[in-house]
């Protein structure tokens, strides 16, 4: 079982509330992700970060921002949340071992309803 | 249009039955191709990784298959089981960037599979 938290697991939240979504891990990683996934849809990349004030944006557009103050902390904020934003949210995390093959590990994500 | 395709989209079967799902990519050249196995609502395992080198990566009831030729991956599932229903995600890394900067991976859509008693 990997080491690494997401909180909540689920939030509904209304039109115009900030909200932060958590990730933790205990691996010490210097590699955090959080991927976006819609229902039956692949997961995209909107933020990574490869280790302490590094952080980049992915291949998916997202109007949330990250930050990178602690290495076991990538949290994820929406400043003013919107229906668009309903979706599933997933962290991971890797070490950086100089090889292709390092292994990816998922929290078990935060499903986000704005109403 | 997706550079890691899977196919079926779902699929049903009886427990004990063996499967295989297809993955064809168009990710070129590339690092690794992984499996990985997603139950409703939690985040994806890892099932089995492979370098372009490899053609085949067991890991108990799974088995993978890689045919960097035809750009194809399978994962087969033997014997299966009730605790099999999940989506599988065919999941390729692109070349590996000495500087460590580049590591992003390319998530298929998955082929759901259910398994029935």
């Amino acid at each position: 079982e990997a080491d690494i938290y997401q909180t909540p697991r689920y939030l509904v939240i209304g039109t115009g509330k900030k909200i932060t979504l958590e990730c933790s891990q205990t691996m010490g990683h210097d590699k955090m992700y959080w991927y976006q996934q819609d229902p039956g849809m692949e997961l995209h990349l909107i933020h990574y970060s490869y280790g302490v004030n590094s952080t980049e944006k992915g291949d998916l557009s997202s109007e949330s921002t990250v930050s990178r103050i602690r290495t076991e902390h990538f949290p994820l904020t929406l400043e003013s949340a919107r229906p668009s934003h309903t979706s599933q949210y997933l962290c991971a995390s890797s070490e950086y071992s100089g090889t292709p093959n390092t292994e990816a590990f998922f929290g078990q994500g935060t499903r986000l309803t704005v109403v | 249009k997706n550079q890691v395709e899977q196919s079926p989209q779902s699929l049903i079967i009886l427990e004990g039955k063996n499967c295989t799902l297809q993955c064809n990519y168009t990710v070129s050249p590339f690092s690794n191709l992984r499996w990985y196995k997603q139950d409703t609502g939690r985040g994806p395992v890892s099932l089995t990784i492979m370098t372009f080198s490899e053609n085949t990566k067991s890991n108990g009831r799974y088995t993978a298959t890689l045919d960097a030729d035809t750009k194809q991956s399978s994962l087969h599932i033997t014997a299966s089981q009730l605790s099999d229903s999940a989506s599988y995600i065919c999941v390729v890394t692109p070349p590996w960037d000495s500087g460590g900067s580049n590591y992003k991976l390319t998530f298929g859509k998955g082929t759901l599979l259910t398994v029935n008693p």
